[in-house]
């Protein structure tokens, strides 16, 4: 069956430190990738999604992701993380030709001052 | 901008009580979707709908079933509300395909059955 794991369940870093959040899926053929955030109290919030052409992938507030498809990897970095990033981060994926996603179980992010 | 509503933010039922879950969705979008999310599981598919009437069941859909009268409209039924059915529930809707192909939430139902 087709999966998604995130290896990092609670990430604690300082402002500015850097992130990289590892995603990786099971599926062989065509995918969509996704990387969505959900900040305290809020909706599931779209950070960045990959269909297809350059693998590195730039989104919203700074993050970016970069696909590579020999590694089945969709990981999510930023360079320099502020308090105002602290939320969930969930990876998804799609292959073509299917309507719904499969996420995987998510990162908590915490982000010391 | 895009706008997935839920009936409601918070719930609380008893056990045995049938509960409606309401979404509506504003872009006029083909699909939409039923989650529950819990902690360390991310979310897990329910049910999903791709036109009026039409339902493809998720990953978990014992207990649930659902009904889509109309485009913008797509409810979840817990038929008789059992304990293990306490989560949060998202709605999610997105256009038919290409690459505007991506899912929008709602801001959840937070369900306890008691």
């Amino acid at each position: 069956a087709q999966s998604v794991s995130q290896h990092n369940h609670h990430v604690i870093l300082s402002e500015a430190a850097s992130l990289e959040l590892g995603c990786n899926y099971s599926y062989g053929g065509t995918v969509n990738l996704f990387w969505y955030v959900q900040y305290p109290g809020q909706h599931l919030q779209l950070l960045l999604k990959y269909f297809s052409g350059d693998p590195l992938v730039k989104g919203i507030k700074g993050f970016e992701a970069e696909f590579i498809k020999s590694k089945f990897s969709f990981n999510l970095r930023k360079p320099s993380v502020q308090w105002s990033d602290t939320a969930e981060y969930f990876c998804a994926v799609k292959p073509t030709g299917r309507r719904a996603l499969t996420f995987g179980s998510g990162t908590r992010l915490q982000v010391q001052p | 901008d895009v706008k997935v509503t839920q009936s409601s933010r918070y719930l609380v039922k008893r056990t045995g009580e049938k509960v409606f879950l309401e979404c509506v969705q504003d872009m006029d979008h083909e699909n939409m979707f039923w989650y529950r999310q819990d902690p360390g599981l991310g979310l897990r598919l329910i049910y999903f709908s791709y036109d009026v009437k039409m339902k493809e069941k998720g990953d978990i859909p014992e207990g649930y079933s659902v009904s889509r009268e109309k485009k913008e409209r797509f409810s979840l039924i817990l038929e008789s509300a059992s304990t293990n059915q306490t989560s949060m529930y998202l709605c999610a809707s997105s256009s038919a395909g290409g690459s505007t192909d991506t899912q929008y939430f709602g801001p959840g139902t937070r369900l306890t059955v008691l």
